[in-house]
Formats: C-alpha cells, structure tokens, sequence
C-alpha cells in the first residue's frame, strides 16, 4: 500500500523542541523529494519545507526564521522535521507529502494523515 | 513568500459549474506553470486534483479544468457534485519553495 505515515506529535511546552516523522511504504522513497506543511486550527494549509531525493537540497519557509530543520534517512524510509524553539503558534496538524517527481513533477501527490502538535504549558 | 490570494468561499448548485481564482505574483504564479491544486476535506488528507497548472492525476475526473493567465490561476469545478463539498487550496513553486493560497471553502447548493 503507497502511503505516508506521521508521527511524533503530542502536547509540548513553549519554547521546548520536538521530531516529527514521516515514514513512506509502498514506492521508492529515496527516488522522492518529500514536503513538510502545516494547518493551524482554523486556518489554511501552509508549505514548511523541502528536502529533495538525496537531502542535499533543502527549501524552507521565510516564516520559520530558521527554526525547523527537515532530514532524511532513506535506509529507513524516512523524514523528519526538526522543530526548535516552539511557540503557541506553532500549533497545528503537520502533514508530510510526496513530489510528485517525474509524473507530477513541483506538486504533492501523496500526503500522510498529519500528526497534531499542541504547543501549551 | 506571501500567500496567494484565494476567495474564502464558493458556491454553486448542484450540476453547475463554479471557478476558483488563486492570484498570486511574477514570482510565483506568473513566473513558473507549476501551480497545482488540492481539495480537503476536514479530518482526511488532501488529494492533488491538478498539477502543472492543468494536467489532472490519473483518477481525477475531467469535471475539474485548471488554467492560468498571468499572475492569476483557476480552478473551475463542473458538474458540480455533493462530494465536491470541501476547502480547495492552490499552491505554486515560488524559486525557492512553494507557497499556497489561503484556500477556498466550496460548498454545494
């Protein structure tokens, strides 16, 4: 089954960090760039990041201010999100998704079903 | 990286058609024909309806025609069924990311 697996969500503190993670089955995860967004409760989706196949090349929002840091490890099929310094803000359901690569190439073809991070005391 | 400009809501009959604009800059939208789109459904993950601004996944159905003139793309629904009830963002390479709209809530009369 070709699916996208979140995980690592839960209720954190303000200012402390936490590591999602995004596993990918079903398709050659490493021959995919993979995509990091986000949607705040009430609000709309909102694109994080990027790491392309081989993780050499990494695209990020503005808005993070250099918070969040994306990696790989394709010999586990793979992806995190690295989130530091989190604030009430960063309060949302985070969604990992596929590039479409060669057949949808620039767009997000296959998508996980997020995982919830609560940033509260 | 600002977002693109889409209208909060939509609405159209059940049969009809209805378009949705994502207007966005000569950074993003007007500079690149990789805007692509995305019905959501509260509590699902979203589904890629088009990519490369009008070039539909295998298992889309036709009623859904995507387009673009200058810093402005469309999505136009026909046909319009009760399933097709859900929020649909745009998003278009932007250079050095991606960015989305803020996503229309459509609903079905």
């Amino acid at each position: 089954q070709v699916q996208l697996v979140e995980s690592g969500g839960g209720v954190v503190q303000p200012g402390r960090s936490l590591r999602l993670s995004c596993v990918g089955s079903g398709f050659t995860f490493s021959a995919h760039a993979v995509h990091w967004v986000r949607q705040a409760p009430g609000k709309g989706l909102e694109w994080l990041a990027q790491l392309w196949s081989g993780g050499n090349y990494k695209y990020y929002a503005d808005s993070l201010k250099g918070r969040f840091t994306v990696s790989r490890d394709d010999s586990k099929d793979t992806a995190y999100l690295d989130m530091n310094s989190l604030s009430a803000e960063d309060t949302a359901v985070y969604y990992c998704a596929r590039d479409g690569q060669l057949f949808a190439p620039y767009s997000l073809d296959l998508w996980g079903q997020g995982t919830t991070v609560i940033v509260s005391s | 990286q600002s977002a693109l400009t889409q209208p909060p809501s939509a609405s159209g009959s059940l049969g009809q058609s209805v378009t949705i604009s994502c207007t966005g800059t000569s950074s993003d939208v007007g500079g690149y024909s990789l805007v692509s789109w995305y019905q959501h459904h509260p509590g699902k993950a979203p589904k890629l309806l088009l990519y490369e601004v009008s070039q539909r996944p295998s298992g889309v159905p036709d009623r859904f025609f995507g387009s673009k003139s200058g810093n402005t793309a469309s999505l136009t629904v026909s046909g319009l069924q009760a399933e097709d009830e859900a929020d649909y963002y745009c998003n278009s390479y932007a250079g050095r990311g991606w960015v989305f709209g803020g996503g229309t809530k459509l609903t079905v009369l």
